[in-house]
């Protein structure tokens, strides 16, 4: 049972179009992520986000872009997507307390044609 | 630079026996250590964790092993079943990170 949602699961999208990935949680976290990981790959951190307006970007650099308006709510958004952009993308939150494991999304996997 | 390596992509066990999948990690401040199991088309599922002021953390079939000075963790899964069948990531933080690094995983096959 998923406390933590991300739709869509899966898009194909044409070169240039304006793409937001959503994630939802239930559980009441302050911490939420992004991360993108590539098949037969690590998972590399794009983003993340200690509460509401509070967003940082990660290790791996990424040309999306995130929000954090509500403490459940943490979409990704992609300007103008193009074929590099084709990746799953893995949102996750944990608690506040230090250390905290990483709840993580079903994911979404993102095609760009 | 990977600063935790699964140097094996894959493992195949019988059922009923034990599986040891290993990890190896090259930043010395990296306290906290985990263990991700990950079935196709869903994201990771936390199985279990261990902080470096422990060598030894126990759930239930889970157990995992952490060696520093050698830089190396396993786990232990015993005894093995089918639906065990999936690619696990290790992953290492230091206190007051912000990220998690991950391996690259190893996908692990349970033949009935």
């Amino acid at each position: 049972e998923a406390d933590i949602y991300q739709t869509p699961r899966y898009l194909v999208i044409g070169t240039g179009k304006k793409i937001t990935l959503e994630c939802s949680q239930t559980m009441g976290h302050d911490k939420m992520y992004w991360y993108q990981q590539d098949p037969g790959m690590e998972l590399h951190l794009i983003h993340y986000s200690y509460g509401v307006n509070s967003t940082e970007k990660g290790d791996l650099s990424s040309e999306s872009t995130v929000s954090r308006i509500r403490t459940e709510h943490f979409p990704l958004t992609l300007e103008s997507a193009r074929p590099s952009h084709t990746s799953q993308y893995l949102c996750a939150s944990s608690e506040y307390r230090d250390p905290s494991p990483l709840h993580f999304g079903n994911g979404t996997r993102l095609t760009v044609t | 630079d990977q600063q935790v390596k699964q140097n094996s992509p894959s493992l195949s066990v019988q059922e009923g026996r034990i599986s040891i999948l290993n990890c190896d990690y090259t930043n010395s401040m990296f306290d906290y250590f985990l263990w991700y199991k990950k079935y196709p088309a869903e994201g990771p599922t936390f199985l279990i964790s261990i902080s470096s002021i422990k060598d030894k953390n126990e759930d239930g079939r889970f157990t995992v092993f952490l060696n520093k000075s050698a830089k190396h963790l396993s786990l232990h899964i015993v005894p093995s079943q089918p639906g065990d069948s999936a690619v696990y990531f290790c992953a290492a933080s230091g206190t007051g990170a912000n990220n998690l690094f991950f391996g690259t995983g190893t996908r692990l096959t349970v033949i009935p």
